[in-house]
């Protein structure tokens, strides 16, 4: 299976801080990454698709990039409601998913 | 409103079985994959089964295979997944989760709540 490997696997910020989320894969998946924000006791929920597309309804302070095996989640100004756990996921072939970067509030 | 609701979790001891169910609202059930995925706790999600709108195609991670059984009934807009010979490693909150297709994409748009399965004696 393609491992992922986030880092950090926490960080410290303060409200309009801009946070960079990195995601490696251990082959190359082109585009195929998703990111997902997971909040405490709840489901993660989808915020960006193939590498780089935001889902309907996600603000626009979120973004992501990268191709390959290196993938970037950024949040440009982060916002009281972004402290959670962010996980990145291939679908490239079995699904996996990386073991999450915490948000947390400096 | 697109919902899912999963039922069935419990304490079980290693060896035993347990059968997850999952209840579809708000969507044509059977135009849609669906998938069960597992978080151990303080864990990153873990992919364990998907199963093909129509049910005719079946797919199952190495870690559960020949053990769970993934199905779904589309008269009744139901997922379920029967879990056999637990282990204490298939300790985890399990969420059901419908696959959204993007072209050559897919992702998981929807998820349920979660049911927590704790295999221990």
């Amino acid at each position: 299976d393609i491992q992922m490997t986030q880092s950090p696997s926490s960080l410290s910020a303060s409200v309009g801080d801009r946070v960079t989320i990195t995601c490696r894969a251990s082959q190359n998946i082109i585009t195929y990454l998703n990111w997902y924000q997971q909040k405490p006791g709840k489901a993660p929920q989808l915020l960006i698709y193939a590498a780089s597309s935001l889902k309907g309804g996600v603000p626009s302070r979120f973004s992501g990039s990268g191709s390959g095996t290196d993938f970037t989640l950024t949040i440009s100004s982060l916002q009281p409601e972004d402290f959670a756990t962010y996980y990145c996921q291939q679908t490239y072939s079995v699904r996996t998913f990386g073991e999450g970067t915490k948000v947390e509030i400096k | 409103e697109v919902q899912l609701l999963e039922s069935g979790g419990g304490l079980v001891q290693p060896g035993g079985s347990l059968r997850l169910s999952c209840a579809a609202s708000g969507l044509t059930f059977s135009n849609y994959a669906m998938a069960w995925v597992r978080q151990p706790p303080g864990k990153g999600p873990e992919w364990v089964s998907g199963i093909s709108g129509d049910a005719t195609r079946t797919y199952y991670a190495d870690s559960v295979k020949g053990r769970f059984t993934i199905s779904r009934d589309n008269s009744k807009n139901m997922l379920y997944m029967q879990m056999n010979s637990l282990r204490v490693e298939d300790t985890a909150v399990y969420y059901c989760a419908k696959y959204h297709g993007l072209g050559s994409y897919d992702a998981f748009d929807i998820w349920g709540q979660g049911t927590m399965v704790t295999v221990s004696s």
